[in-house]
């Protein structure tokens, strides 16, 4: 079975651009996750998707950041325009029915 | 509102050695999952183990066990005989109101 698969991996940009990240996860999976890890911390829920529709919001930086889930498999997290505490690690998770999140490799975002 | 607390932010063990995590919780919801993951260098976090509210006995996986302390709203993470790989970070979760919540983390690494 294949994983959560994120890109990019790392991605480097200047404050004030704007970048996406996107997300594929297990397939069968109608629950997707976007984390936000700030270096030494956990992660963060930012939106919690249940097929396409959006189950939780509520940190999510709504001035600035922006997701969707077409059709209830990919998933696409935008940030415009970015500012420099938004230098993270995203994390993409899926999940059935079961309790059991399972992770995508993440995207080291970096922003100067 | 739920809370994970880790009180180690660092723990250095000698290989072979038993090593257990600290983790304590709160939520006035009865019904929570607790986990415990693994977050090498490399970013992905890994599912360990995973124990209900109501189960009855602490859970087992291999080398990892919880240690489920239900009055104490403790969910310690025993690792047996430790492996220079088992150098990481590690974060206990709770899973309640459909939300996944993280704690600081601890990182251990496993002395030669």
């Amino acid at each position: 079975e294949a994983g959560v698969a994120q890109s990019p991996r790392y991605k480097i940009i200047e404050k004030r651009q704007s970048v996406a990240f996107w997300c594929n996860p297990i397939s069968g999976h109608a629950t997707l996750y976007w984390y936000q890890q700030i270096l030494g911390q956990g992660p963060k829920l930012l939106i919690q998707f249940q097929n396409n529709g959006v189950v939780d919001d509520s940190q999510l930086p709504k001035d600035r950041f922006s997701a969707e889930r077409l059709k209830g498999v990919d998933s696409t997290l935008k940030i415009q325009p970015a500012k420099l505490e938004d230098s993270a690690v995203y994390l993409c998770a899926s999940s059935s029915p079961t309790y059991e999140q399972y992770f995508g490799p993440g995207t080291r975002l970096t922003v100067t | 509102a739920q809370k994970i607390t880790q009180t180690q932010p660092g723990m250095f063990v000698q290989e072979k050695e038993a090593v257990t995590l600290d983790c304590t919780y709160d939520t006035s919801d009865p019904s929570y999952g607790l986990f415990w993951y693994k977050q090498p260098s490399s970013g992905e976090m890994i599912f360990l183990i995973y124990q209900g509210s109501y189960d009855q006995q602490n859970a087992t996986e291999g080398r990892y066990s919880l240690n489920f302390q239900k009055a104490r709203k403790s969910a310690n993470l025993v690792i047996s005989a430790s492996q220079l790989g088992d150098s990481a970070m590690y974060f206990c979760a709770m899973f309640g109101n459909e939300k996944l919540t993280f704690g600081t983390g601890t990182r251990l690494t496993i002395i030669p």
